[in-house]
Formats: C-alpha cells, sequence, structure tokens
C-alpha cells in the first residue's frame, strides 16, 4: 500500500511552453502532498506544501507564479511549470503526506528538461 | 528549527562489511525521524522510521537504526552491505506537529566494492 503516482516521468519542451506534472495517491487519501526540487547530486529542495482545496503554501525564494500548484482532490495535485526556460531544468519529486502513519510517500520523479 | 547533518557525502564499503551511515539532529521537540533511499532516477523509497517507542527501528533490505536522544543520532547500519545497496541515502527529522513537513540532510551516496 502507500503508493504515489507521478506522471509524467521525464519530459523536455521548449523553452517558452509550461509543463504540468500530476502526482496521485493511489490507495490512500493524502490531505497534504509536496513537492520538492532536486539538483544534480544534491539533496531535495522543498518547494512547497500543499493542502486540499486550500491555496499552497511555497518556501522562501520559489516563485509561485512560476510553479503553479493545485490540489484539487484528495489524490491528486498537480505542478505547472509556466515558461519553462532552461534553468528550470531539473528532478521534480513529488510526496503525500499519509495522516494515520506520520510519513511521507514519494513518487518517482519527473525529470524535466527544458531546450 | 530542526535541521540534520550526514557526516560523510561518500562512503565506500566491501560487499559484506558492515555499512554504518550518520546522521545527527537538531530539534527543539522530540522529532520523527527517518531513512530514505535513492536509486538513479527514482523516488524516494522509506527504509525505517522513528516515532515513539523502542529506540533500535528494524527496516526494509536488513537496515536498522537506533535513536540515541543522548547524542542527537540516528545512524544507519546494515551488518553486511550488498551490491544492491549503493545507493543515495537520506535522512529527514520531521516535528509531530501534523504538517508532514521534512528537513532533509544533504545525502549520503554509498558506494559497495566487489
Amino acid at each position: 500500500g502507500a503508493v504515489v503516482s507521478q506522471h509524467p516521468s521525464r519530459v523536455i519542451c521548449k523553452s517558452g511552453t509550461s509543463v504540468k506534472i500530476e502526482c496521485r495517491s493511489l490507495d490512500f487519501q493524502a490531505t497534504t502532498m509536496f513537492w520538492y526540487r532536486q539538483f544534480p547530486k544534491k539533496s531535495l529542495m522543498l518547494m512547497a506544501t500543499s493542502n486540499e482545496g486550500s491555496k499552497a503554501t511555497y518556501e522562501q525564494g520559489v516563485e509561485k507564479d512560476k510553479f503553479l500548484i493545485n490540489h484539487a482532490s484528495l489524490t491528486l495535485s498537480t505542478l505547472t511549470v509556466t515558461s519553462a526556460h532552461p534553468e528550470d531544468s531539473s528532478f521534480y519529486i513529488c510526496s503525500a503526506g499519509r495522516v494515520q502513519k506520520n510519513i511521507q510517500y514519494f513518487g518517482a520523479g519527473t525529470r524535466l528538461s527544458v531546450l | 528549527a530542526q535541521s540534520v547533518t550526514q557526516l560523510g557525502s561518500h562512503v565506500s564499503v566491501s560487499e559484506g562489511a558492515l555499512v554504518l551511515l550518520r546522521c545527527n539532529y537538531s530539534s527543539s521537540v522530540p522529532p520523527y525521524l527517518f531513512w530514505y533511499v535513492q536509486y538513479p532516477n527514482q523516488g524516494l523509497q522509506l527504509l525505517l522510521k522513528y516515532t515513539t517507542g523502542a529506540t533500535l527501528v528494524k527496516g526494509i533490505n536488513g537496515f536498522e537504526a537506533e535513536f540515541k536522544k543522548s547524542e542527537t543520532s540516528f545512524h544507519l547500519t546494515k551488518p553486511s552491505a550488498h551490491m544492491s545497496d549503493a545507493a543515495e541515502y537520506f535522512c529527514a527529522v520531521s516535528v509531530p506537529s501534523g504538517t508532514y513537513k521534512y528537513i532533509f540532510g544533504t545525502g549520503t551516496r554509498l558506494k559497495v566494492l566487489a
């Protein structure tokens, strides 16, 4: 149990386009989801915390207009990278918080390459 | 505020040898502690966690960790390394406040030598 599906696993796009990444908790309800960014050979940097039905809370230094987060249901959160530029190229990982277990379960990540 | 320090960004061990990955934390309240493993181009997989109760925690793949409050440590060990253990390992701390927010360490890359 506790499976988190993240899609797509890899995306290549042209500079200036927008990219949407989906994060789904398949077998549990996640009131809280998290979005991270990971640079090569670095740790995970929390970008934002997403609560179902409310606005996401962004970490300091993360542009909320660049990284749009929607958490429309207890099983789905989306991250949209708007007007992507090469510097947005990175590995993005989502996770879902499971209330009863006090644990985050992670998706497999999305490799974004902006040309 | 919470913080996590992982000593040693790279650790190499021989196959069959003891694995010891170090994690020290700082927290003003009793924390929850986690170890995750990440294989290349993949997400994070939970190895084990400490919330309350028994301080020696056993996880998957033969790993275990001991919560030592006096030393503010949560080191990860495995008696005998296997080639498949080669990966990146992250220690994380969370405050049980209901937000589930993690603070991650910088990670330790484990290399297993044949």
